[in-house]
């Protein structure tokens, strides 16, 4: 089984409805990102967590909320879908020490009619 | 501002050649960290080195090999002898101290092996 693991792999939806996108993992790690990557932009970062009751906005947060449930899990949600956010979005996690490398889940490939 | 530029969107290589990806960043912290992932045609990003800014030495691993600068401010990654297995996206990405270790990524290089 995949250390984090993203549901959906696959999302068509439609303009203006609710999406949600989660995220759970079996490393044990403190720290979880979504990410949202585009053609020519590379990753770029929507909200992140230190610890479960810590929650930040990111570069990109605006259209975006999450839910940091569990120390295992983490969802990213988009109230109102509109097109521009269509995008491959990608779940990572890494541990508290600070140099440590993320961990990034297979990704969530989202379309929005 | 801290940034990651990777200058080269897309490279081109004939199997078996050598192939430098460039990574140039900017930082005012005096302690950072920079890695390397590869995003192979399945889309997975998968973590290839780090770096942290107090250690310059180069690093060689297999046909992979990253080349430090810190008078540069750049961190390159050669692939030796390339395969058509090395084709993907390569992501440089940045984490400064003063950003709380987030990551700050590059627009990648799509690198083309071709047999």
């Amino acid at each position: 089984d995949a250390d984090v693991t993203q549901t959906p792999r696959n999302r068509i939806t439609k303009t203006g409805k609710r999406i949600m996108l989660e995220c759970s993992q079996t490393k044990g790690h403190d720290r979880m990102y979504w990410y949202r990557q585009d053609p020519g932009l590379g990753l770029r970062l929507i909200y992140y967590s230190f610890d479960v009751k810590d929650i930040n906005k990111g570069e990109i947060s605006d259209g975006y909320s999450v839910s940091r449930q569990a120390q295992a899990k983490f969802s990213l949600s988009l109230e109102s879908a509109i097109p521009n956010q269509t995008a491959l979005y990608f779940c990572a996690t890494s541990e508290k020490r600070t140099n440590q490398p993320q961990h990034f889940g297979d990704g969530t490939r989202l379309s929005i009619l | 501002a801290q940034k990651v530029t990777q200058a080269q969107t897309e490279i081109s290589v004939v199997e078996k050649e050598d192939v430098t990806l460039d990574c140039v960043y900017e930082t005012r912290d005096t302690t950072y960290y920079l890695f390397w992932y590869k995003q192979p045609p399945s889309g997975e990003l998968v973590f290839l080195i780090r770096r942290n800014s107090f250690d310059e030495q180069n690093e060689i691993s297999g046909r992979y090999s990253w080349n430090f600068q810190k008078s540069t401010s750049s961190f390159n990654f050669t692939i030796t002898a390339s395969q058509v297995v090395d084709s993907a996206v390569y992501f440089c990405a940045l984490s400064e101290k003063s950003g709380t270790y987030k990551y700050i990524f590059g627009t990648g290089t799509r690198l083309k092996v071709l047999a």
